[in-house]
């Protein structure tokens, strides 16, 4: 079983309000990512990152920010949510080939 | 830019038949081949994968063809139950150890 988690699980959250999702994995990898996905649907890249102090952004446009200060820690912020930012987040790791995911955020903006 | 096309988007099939999922893909620098399963509610999970070196793997009831000279790869799973109902997403590597994702196929199966 892979040992990477994500708080939290759901998440309601006013229009305009700042949040955090944490992801963290306990694995060692020097890869990790966020990814944006509509239930059942695509997945699209958000941010990246291969390792401290290292982030990208993804194909996907986000006004989301990322962090990587330590190797199992890979936090992704909305400075100020909005209904379109209504989705499931999804966070992965790797090592080199397969991808580990954690069970994902499920976010709402109202 | 580099993309996975994955067919179909949905696919229906009787318990005990067999189901095939197809990708294609577009950069010939690609080397490694992952399949993934997302059950409702939970993160995609790796059931197989290949890389490039190897024209066909198998593990039980779930194989993985590979076809370098036409960028396609497929998934082919036997015996189908219950339990294999879910999305499945092909993907193809580019780069260093980065993804691109097929757009997800949701296998039906009919009791």
């Amino acid at each position: 079983e892979a040992d990477i988690y994500q708080t939290p699980r759901y998440l309601v959250i006013g229009t305009g309000k700042k949040i955090t999702l944490e992801c963290s994995q306990t694995m060692g990898h020097d890869k990790m990512y966020w990814y944006q996905q509509d239930p059942g649907m695509e997945l699209h890249l958000i941010h990246y990152s291969y390792g401290v102090n290292s982030t990208e952004k993804g194909d996907l446009s986000s006004e989301s920010t990322v962090s990587r200060i330590r190797t199992e820690h890979f936090p992704l912020t909305l400075e100020s949510a909005r209904p379109s930012h209504t989705s499931q987040y999804l966070c992965a790791s790797s090592g080199g080939g397969e991808a580990f995911f954690g069970q994902g955020t499920r976010l709402t903006v109202v | 830019g580099e993309n996975v096309e994955q067919h179909p988007s949905t696919l229906s099939v009787q318990e005990g038949d067999s189901a095939v999922i197809k990708c294609t893909y577009s950069d010939s620098a690609s080397n490694y081949f992952p399949w993934y399963k997302q059950e409702l509610g939970k993160g995609p999970q790796l059931i197989i994968d290949i890389r490039s070196n190897v024209g066909e793997k198998k593990d039980q009831r779930i194989a993985v063809t590979l076809n370098k000279t036409a960028k396609h790869f497929s998934l082919h799973i036997t015996e189908t139950q219950p339990e294999d109902s879910a999305v499945y997403f092909c993907a193809a590597s580019i780069g260093n150890y980065q993804l691109i994702w097929g757009a997800g196929t949701k296998l039906i199966i009919k009791p």
